[in-house]
């Protein structure tokens, strides 16, 4: 079982749908999770960050944390064009260093106008 | 303004050469790292330093070579020795004991 499962997709919405992008994880020692998104030939950008069970919200943007569950998930609403890119989710566990931040495969997303 | 560049966005290298791809990062960060992306295959971690003179493998090191003589460059060398070259590579920066990375650009490699 791989430590991170991400639905590649692709994924495709009208422009105005809510968006909902999942990971699980096997491992239960991660305690910090992340968003990135990345477009095309582009480099990822940090989305969201969270230590903590529940949701944490940033514009049209939550991040949702369910730790007995082991199920994160990256809701974008009224979503854009501009938001077509590949989500990214990436977790750690604490140990003193970043250095083990695993990353899900990505999932792209279109949202068409 | 802060952030992180790597150069070249492309590069083409025939088959047996050594290739080194740049990185630096203007954001005092003291942690950083080399990705490598393939279709299908997420981020893979090559190299990674927390500290200057100081760096240590990651998944996939073989083949790569780094170097961190200074806080904001942390070079890539990819060697003849890496059997599948051709990859998009990452270069990310973070703040030592802090997990959120910053990425740069890319640079795309093409070996022929």
């Amino acid at each position: 079982q791989k430590e991170v499962e991400q639905d590649p997709g692709p994924l495709s919405v009208p422009e105005g749908a809510i968006v909902s992008l999942n990971c699980t994880y096997s491992n239960s020692a991660f305690q910090y999770f992340m968003w990135y998104r990345q477009y095309s030939r582009k480099g990822p950008e940090l989305l969201m960050y969270t230590y903590s069970s529940g949701n944490k919200e940033d514009g049209r943007f939550t991040a949702q944390v369910d730790k007995s569950s082991k199920y994160i998930s990256l809701f974008i609403r009224d979503s854009q064009p501009s938001d077509s890119a590949t989500y990214l989710c990436a977790m750690s566990a604490p140990q003193g260093g970043s250095e083990k931040l695993v990353f899900g495969k990505g999932t792209k997303l279109t949202v068409n106008p | 303004d802060g952030g992180i560049t790597q150069s070249p966005k492309y590069l083409f290298r025939k088959e047996g050469q050594n290739v080194t791809l740049s990185c630096e990062q203007n954001l005092n960060h003291d942690a950083m790292y080399w990705y490598r992306q393939d279709p299908g295959q997420g981020l893979r971690l090559i190299y990674y330093s927390q500290i200057v003179n100081d760096f240590q493998k990651g998944d996939i090191a073989e083949g790569y070579s780094v170097s961190r003589e200074k806080k904001e460059s942390f070079p890539l060398t990819v060697t003849s020795a890496q059997k599948n070259p051709t990859a998009f590579y990452l270069c990310a920066s973070s703040m030592k004991g802090i997990d959120e990375q910053y990425f740069g650009p890319g640079t795309r490699l093409t070996v022929t």
